[in-house]
């Protein structure tokens, strides 16, 4: 069974700042996706950014970029010139492919980031 | 675009009743993926169906059954309620591309607030 662990239940960032989530997961798998999900207050839950385990280029998506190290099985999130839009509840999740790509998300318990005006 | 469509929003049952929760996921899609996100925690996977069969099963109690119709949508019935499926229930939908390479993204609903008194 896969796991997810986020070791940082709560962050806080300036505006404007830089601010980086962590995010490590234990898989015998060696195909799979990993992904970061937002969840602000509407309780939403909005992709942020995925990232293809076969990929060695981590993935980037405007101010959003990961550190994917697959040795060390860690993928952390880097947001750069923080908005106090982002402020939310983060959470990383796995998935596996299996060829049938049907495959369900496992959630990490999630970082709750605040920025700070 | 269309998105997942969850119905009701927002739900209030007494313990013991039984509720049922719809979705109607994005059009042409052939998978639901149903999770139960309680209160301060992470989404747990429930069940999933691919093209109107059980494809996958995760943590749903016994009481919780579900399936998914002719024309896709899906319904989770639960019985004899209990304090602690109070929870949002989210739906996702995705378009199964069976490539090697292939990426099913999860599109997510609003989901469903229930809250059993």
């Amino acid at each position: 069974a896969q796991t997810v662990t986020q070791s940082q239940p709560e962050m806080s960032v300036q505006e404007a700042e830089t601010v980086t989530l962590s995010c490590t997961y234990d898989t015998s798998e060696n195909n799979y996706y990993l992904f970061w999900y937002k969840q602000p207050p509407s309780r939403q839950m909005i992709l942020v950014i995925r990232q293809e385990a076969y990929k060695q280029q981590n993935a980037t998506e405007n101010r959003f970029s990961v550190n994917f190290q697959k040795a060390a099985k860690s993928f952390s999130l880097k947001i750069s010139d923080s908005q106090l839009g982002d402020t939310a509840m983060y959470f990383c999740a796995f998935m596996k492919h299996q060829g049938s790509g049907n495959t369900p998300l496992v959630f990490g318990k999630g970082t709750r980031l605040s920025v700070i005006a | 675009a269309a998105g997942v469509i969850q119905s009701p929003r927002h739900l209030i049952k007494e313990k013991r009743e039984t509720a049922t929760l719809k979705c109607y996921p994005i059009p042409r899609h052939d998978t639901v993926y149903w999770y139960q996100q309680g209160p301060g925690q992470d989404p747990q996977f429930l069940i999933s169906f691919y093209e109107k069969m059980q494809s996958d099963k995760g943590s749903i109690p016994d009481r919780f059954s579900a399936q998914q119709f002719s024309d896709y949508h899906s319904e989770l019935n639960m019985s004899s309620l209990e304090l602690g499926d109070s929870a949002l229930y989210f739906c996702a939908s995705s378009l199964i591309d069976w490539g090697v390479s292939s990426y099913n993204e999860q599109f997510f609903g609003p989901g469903t607030r229930l809250t059993v008194l």
